[in-house]
């Protein structure tokens, strides 16, 4: 079946960067946009950006421009985001999820920022 | 960027109730408009995708309205596994949520 499965939780301190990866399966990974979202605890969903599988353009929320960096290896059909310079506040489940209409989703990526 | 205000923030209603959620685009947005359903400790799911076309799999009591700058999702009779919390995402420039709606058992 379609499915995206992401990477493990990760506990990082601040100031560090952490990548996440997002796997597609039962599909073309080329041929749908991966989009990126986070939920910190007991809020709301927040998107981060795209990136297109095919030609590795991206589009990032301007919150995020300078800090997160979209990418892919088609061969593995994954695709990663990497957000830098990482503060308490970044603390949050992130999320990849495929196509303009947003299905499937990952099961989403823990990441605490912490000293 | 598009803003999109959901309302209401949260609501109480019974198994059986008609609940409607709106959201506002702060421009026009055609139809570019899903909904989307959250679970506790789960990833969100699709139920409506183009402001009214109903996702494949999902019961006929959810419905999608609206175009321009106002939308509504409604349930027709509210059921015990429908207590979640529902989002709108404008998808006309770059993508955008609404603030959500929870949904709790009177």
């Amino acid at each position: 079946q379609v499915q995206l499965v992401q990477s493990g939780a990760e506990v990082k301190k601040p100031g560090a960067s952490v990548k996440v990866s997002c796997k597609a399966s039962g599909y073309t990974f080329t041929s749908y946009d991966i989009n990126w979202v986070r939920q910190a605890t007991g809020q709301g969903l927040e998107w981060m950006g795209w990136m297109n599988p095919n030609s590795g353009n991206t589009g990032y929320a301007q919150k995020f421009q300078g800090r997160v960096t979209m990418t892919r290896n088609t061969s593995i059909s994954t695709a990663y985001m990497e957000l830098s310079s990482l503060r308490s506040e970044d603390t949050a489940v992130y999320y990849c999820a495929s196509g303009y209409w947003f299905d499937p989703w990952g099961q989403g990526t823990l990441v605490t920022v912490s000293s | 960027d598009i803003q999109m205000t959901q309302s209401p923030s949260s609501l109480s209603a019974s198994v059986g109730d008609r609940v409607t959620i709106t959201c506002r685009a702060s421009q026009g947005i055609r139809n570019d408009l899903g909904w989307y359903q959250q679970k506790p400790g789960k990833a969100p799911k699709r139920l409506i995708y183009a402001a009214s076309s109903l996702q494949s799999g999902v019961p006929s009591r959810f419905s999608g309205s609206g175009s321009g700058t106002e939308f509504t999702l409604t349930i027709s009779s509210l059921q015990p596994e429908d207590f979640a919390t529902y989002y709108c995402l404008q998808h006309n420039s770059y993508p955008g949520f609404g603030g959500g709606t929870k949904v709790e058992i009177k």
